[in-house]
């Protein structure tokens, strides 16, 4: 049972334009979001978070989504990089992990920004 | 500059032959983590350190065990690795509840 789910393995997209990936989930007692971004032979580095009291969270070229009650959020890249070419991994915190960080995440999205 | 290590980086072994793999970090965060990932599939949390308390996850298979001598260092051991376990093996760490840091990850192969 895939609790986090990303439904778009692949994404192209050209240099300067939006890059929008998504992410659904499934459990209601999930409250923090992240995404991860992953380069070949490296590990995933941490990107964003939301926590489920927002719906936005903004840091720079990169803006989290969250819209609870489709239990779906997004991340857009604007304007996107050639340098943002990666694979891009939501994840999710139950809020009953306790006192680790716990995370489910989902299968990835590989992005690809063509100059 | 702080980081979590893996070593090998790629790790070949025969079926059913034991094999360990390391992680070690420099955070000094006290929460270790082992995910496994299959190709194309989402990181599978395996099971976790919180200081030296072991949390195994449910469905994680008997043949993985772990082994977290120091707050630095943190082992996993496949006791008889099959062929359903060639897979990327990553570790994190996380000061508690705080976000988790990667290693570059051991990609196992079993032949």
């Amino acid at each position: 049972d895939q609790q986090v789910k990303q439904n778009s393995p692949s994404l192209s997209v050209q240099e300067g334009r939006i890059s929008i990936l998504n992410c659904d989930y499934t459990n209601s007692m999930f409250d923090y979001f992240l995404w991860y971004k992953k380069y070949p032979a490296e590990g995933p580095t941490f990107l964003i978070s939301i926590s489920s009291i927002k719906d936005k969270n903004e840091d720079g070229r990169f803006t989290v989504f969250l819209n609870k009650s489709a239990k779906h959020l997004s991340l857009h890249i604007v304007p996107s990089q050639p340098g943002d070419s990666a694979v891009y991994f939501c994840a999710a915190r139950n809020i009953f992990g306790g006192a680790t960080n716990k995370l489910i995440f989902g299968t990835g999205t590989l992005l690809a920004v063509q100059p | 500059d702080a980081m979590v290590i893996q070593n090998p980086r790629y790790q070949v072994t025969q079926f059913g032959k034991p094999v360990t793999l390391s992680c070690s970090q420099t955070l000094n965060h006290n929460v270790m983590y082992w995910y496994q990932q299959k190709s194309s599939q989402a990181p599978k949390l395996l099971f976790h350190y919180y200081d030296k308390d072991f949390n195994n996850e449910a469905d994680t298979p008997d043949n993985f065990q772990s082994r977290r001598p120091n707050t630095s260092f943190c082992f996993l051991d496949i006791r008889s690795p099959g062929l359903g376990d060639a897979a990327m093996y990553l570790c994190a760490t996380s000061r508690g509840p705080d976000q988790q840091f990667f290693g570059p990850g051991t990609r196992l192969t079993v032949l």
